[in-house]
């Protein structure tokens, strides 16, 4: 079992949609990162927590630290929101381990 | 600000030859971490460093090897390259080392051919 899961692999969704994707988490963590990556391969970090909840304009992300368990939304989605977002734990250690992503289309 | 700048954007090698790779961070930012993404194994961590020191190592051979010099600038260097070396190699800098913000360059694209 690898120790960074993400759900769904893949997800389609129409524009408008509000949209989750979930991150589950064995291992203890000093932070919890959502990032996106276009095609092209540039990697953007949306956010950073290691407690509650954190929003930035239509993207909301929340951590649960007793269940392990963070989930990223994006509500009001938009075609210009398809890319892959991608969780990464950081250890205690502070080493970085990488969920496989989780790769959006929202069409128009 | 300027962005973190990795250098060569791509490049082409055959089986047996080395490479380096560049990272500039931004700024100020202090540690530089290396990563490898592949379509198979998604973004595996490579190493980081820190005021010129390797603070972490990620689980590769010893081919990949890396160092950070006085201003921050990091280069990995892969030897002896493989066909599964194939992959965009990605660094990213922060402030300081541990839980902090990641900014990341636009990769440096490898083929081995």
């Amino acid at each position: 079992k690898n120790e960074v899961e993400q759900s769904p692999q893949n997800l389609t969704a129409q524009e408008g949609e509000f949209i989750t994707i979930n991150c589950s988490y064995s291992v203890g963590i000093s932070a919890l990162h959502w990032l996106q990556q276009h095609p092209g391969g540039g990697i953007v970090s949306l956010f950073m927590l290691s407690s509650g909840k954190k929003k930035h304009g239509r993207l909301i992300a929340t951590i649960n630290i007793q269940e392990k368990h963070s989930s990223l939304h994006i509500t009001a989605s938009h075609p210009r929101d398809s890319a892959v977002y991608i969780c990464a734990v950081g250890s205690s250690n502070y080493q970085l381990i990488w969920g496989a992503g989780t790769k959006l289309i929202i069409k128009p | 600000k300027a962005g973190v700048t990795q250098t060569p954007r791509y490049l082409i090698k055959t089986r047996g030859q080395q490479v380096t790779l560049s990272c500039s961070p931004i700024s100020g930012h202090r540690s530089v971490s290396w990563y490898q993404q592949t379509p198979g194994q998604g973004l595996q961590f490579l190493f980081e460093y820190f005021s010129e020191t390797q603070r972490n190592k990620g689980n590769f051979p010893g081919r990949f090897s890396g160092r950070q010099f006085s201003n921050s600038r990091s280069e990995m260097n892969v030897s002896t390259l493989e066909l599964g070396d194939s992959a965009l190699y990605l660094c990213a800098s922060s402030l300081l080392t541990g839980p902090g913000e990641l900014f990341f360059g636009e990769g440096s694209r490898l083929t081995v051919l």
